[in-house]
């Protein structure tokens, strides 16, 4: 089964650039989608369809897909900003939901 | 605005039936959309479980297929989850969603219930 590799862990200065990645075989061929989750609370959509922003979701955060990897950007990082992130993709070749591993994004 | 709650027994015996349900309101279930169940295991995560699309379609996590089935009830405007044989590895926090477009794939969620915490345990 498609397989969604994140690193565990990311820690960034507060005002600076944050790259979170999923590598996945060819997954510049897939949407990718992506959630922030903070303790205790229920995942949010962030970024849909590789770089579509939800409504609501602040333009700090943006999307990018090629290749092996997709990245999730996170401009002038905020204290608020710290959370986990999770990506995720639609397997088609199987029809299930596949979830990478998830990026505790820490702000120092 | 659509909203998602969910509801079950927050304790289930091992080798028991895991059942929850997600009550929708704000939306008719029938009208379209994806409706699915995703957990996450304490300090871990996200797992897919299940999704089901208004007109009954279902699929499901491979390795969990064996032990689930999902269902929508029209009449109350809900949807249910059963997973059989539960056991201590099923102890998580359970959430039911809604996808974004309502056309297939059906991914990704963008409305969530809050959750429910289940454990698994004597």
């Amino acid at each position: 089964s498609y397989v969604l590799t994140q690193p565990p862990s990311l820690s960034v200065a507060p005002a600076m650039t944050a790259n979170i990645t999923c590598g996945g075989d060819d997954i510049g061929s897939e949407s990718v989608h992506w959630y922030q989750q903070k303790p205790g609370q229920a995942p949010v959509l962030v970024i849909s369809y590789d770089d579509g922003r939800p409504s609501g979701i602040p333009e700090r955060f943006s999307g990018s897909n090629s290749g092996n990897t997709a990245t999730l950007t996170i401009s002038r990082v905020e204290a608020g900003d710290e959370a986990d992130y999770y990506c995720q993709v639609w397997d088609g070749a199987s029809d299930h939901v596949v979830f990478g591993g998830g990026t505790k994004l820490t702000v120092l | 605005q659509v909203q998602l709650l969910e509801s079950g027994p927050g304790l289930v015996k091992p080798s028991e039936t895991l059942s929850l349900t997600c009550t929708v309101s704000g939306y008719s279930i029938t009208s379209g959309y994806f409706w699915g169940w995703i957990r996450q295991p304490p300090g871990k995560g996200l797992d897919w479980i299940a999704t089901i699309s208004y007109s009954g379609r279902t699929y499901y996590n491979p390795s969990l297929k064996s032990r689930v089935s999902i269902s929508v009830d029209t009449s109350k405007n809900q949807f249910s989850l059963n997973l059989k044989s539960a056991t201590a590895a099923d102890t998580a926090v359970y959430y039911c969603a809604r996808d974004l477009v309502g056309t297939s794939p059906p991914v990704p969620f963008d409305n969530w219930g809050q959750g429910t915490k289940v454990t698994v345990s004597t």
